[in-house]
């Protein structure tokens, strides 16, 4: 079993729409990133937490420790949104190397 | 153009050759990380520098693998004697701390043939 996993693996939706990708991890960890990377392999990083909520434009992530679950949300969604969305996470362990997860493909069709 | 950049975007050779790839960081971040993502999955840590010291490598970094960063300054990851399973994207990174967020360059996409 991987230690950080998304779901869904793919979303195809249609613009407007409310987007949720779900991340959990089984380790313990000293942040999360919300990675952004579109076709031609580029990565963006959309946020870094530890603990709440965070918000930037339409997006929006939240983590629950406790849980081992972070949730990244996408407001009235746009086709510029399509791109993959990776969950990745800083062991405590080992803590210079982020762990990724396999990633979310986001379709938003016009 | 201040980010992370990394030469080649693309990269076609045959199995067998040796191939180096080079990662130019954000010129105050003292740490480096190489990656590699294989189609559909999400990346994997290869190996980090601190510095100019390589301070780990993972077990997926085999005798073929070597990576440098000699002047604490930009880095080259080198794989010799290619084989069609290094087809892959790498990435690198580089942050100012080991605890403040990674910035990602664009990735050298290698197919090797």
């Amino acid at each position: 079993k991987n230690e950080v996993e998304q779901s869904p693996q793919n979303l195809t939706a249609q613009e407007g729409e409310f987007i949720t990708i779900n991340c959990s991890y089984s380790v313990g960890i000293s942040a999360l990133h919300w990675l952004q990377q579109h076709p031609g392999g580029g990565i963006v990083s959309l946020f870094m937490l530890s603990s709440g909520k965070k918000k930037h434009g339409r997006l929006i992530a939240t983590i629950n420790i406790q849980e081992k679950h972070s949730s990244l949300h996408i407001t009235a969604s746009h086709p510029r949104d399509s791109a993959v969305y990776i969950c990745a996470v800083r062991p405590l362990q080992g803590a210079q190397k982020l762990v990724f997860g396999q990633g979310t493909r986001l379709t938003i069709n016009p | 153009d201040t980010g992370v950049s990394q030469d080649p975007r693309h990269k076609i050779t045959k199995r067998g050759q040796n191939v180096t790839f080079r990662c130019d960081p954000i010129s105050e971040h003292n740490r480096l990380y190489w990656y590699r993502q294989t189609l559909g999955q999400g990346p994997e840590f290869l190996t980090y520098f601190q510095n100019e010291a390589q301070l780990e490598k993972s077990r997926l970094l085999s005798d073929r693998f070597s990576a440098e960063r000699p002047k604490g300054s930009f880095s080259t990851l080198e794989i010799q004697r290619t084989e069609q399973g290094d087809s892959a994207m790498y990435l690198c990174a580089s942050s100012l701390d080991s605890h403040l967020e990674q910035y990602f360059g664009p990735g050298t996409r290698l197919t090797v043939t």
